[in-house]
């Protein structure tokens, strides 16, 4: 299992402004992801960090609007820029188990509200 | 494309009661399955997961889950619910060695009445 903190862990924010949202893991991970929560929806995978490497992104999110970093094998952060009211979400950082079986260890999310 | 239906958006029970929440996925083979709650406020946690062999897997919080293959689906259930358990529940299931290809269902909701 991985401990994954988050922060913060919610913000309210103004429209037009960009955010960013750390992820800190407890140990050493290839690969971190990216989901969105929107209110009453299900997850949403946005992109794969990957140490080294330019992130991943699924179809649908852009690396202009969501800018992502990986510096280490234990942090990532990723940036909501010029955000609307419909950005207003909780982004979840992930991690996969060792054994890449598609288990994931969420931190608790960070839930923003853009106004 | 793997795809999970949860057919039921919003489940309400009377602690102490049953509880089978339903998970229909979609995928040419055979997939691994996983149930995750998510507690107001928190993160997902995972409940239980299948990948292969015993088709009625047991999880954490008396919850079990069971893989049948002929009907495409992964229930979950208890047999006595804590009004704790009131959550969100998702059904994921996820391509063979692929984290990255992890598919959420649409959740469903979970009310335990006293």
């Amino acid at each position: 299992s991985a401990v994954i903190s988050q922060k913060p862990s919610r913000d309210i924010c103004q429209r037009g402004t960009s955010l960013t949202i750390q992820c800190q893991v407890d140990s050493q991970v290839t690969m971190m992801f990216w989901y969105r929560q929107q209110p009453g929806q299900s997850l949403t995978l946005i992109a794969t960090a990957n140490q080294g490497s330019e992130a991943t992104y699924e179809s649908g999110f852009v690396i202009d609007k969501f800018p992502i970093s990986r510096p280490n094998l234990t942090f990532s952060t990723l940036t909501v820029s010029n955000m609307s009211p419909e950005d207003s979400s909780i982004y979840l950082c992930s991690v996969g188990d060792r054994a890449n079986t598609g288990e994931l260890f969420f931190g608790e999310g960070s839930r923003l509200t853009v106004l | 494309a793997q795809s999970v239906t949860q057919p039921d958006i919003h489940i309400t029970v009377s602690e102490g009661a049953s509880l089978e929440l339903r998970c229909n996925y979609s995928y040419g083979a055979t997939p691994y399955l996983f149930w995750y709650v998510q507690s107001p406020g928190q993160g997902l946690q995972l409940l239980l997961k299948y990948f292969s062999g015993d088709t009625l897997v047991q999880g954490i919080k008396g919850f079990e889950a069971e893989f049948k293959r002929s009907q495409s689906s992964f229930n979950l259930r208890k047999p006595s619910v804590h009004w704790s358990d009131a959550a969100e529940y998702f059904c994921a299931v996820a391509r063979t060695g692929s984290a990255r290809q992890l598919t959420f269902g649409s959740g469903t909701q979970l009310t335990v009445l006293p």
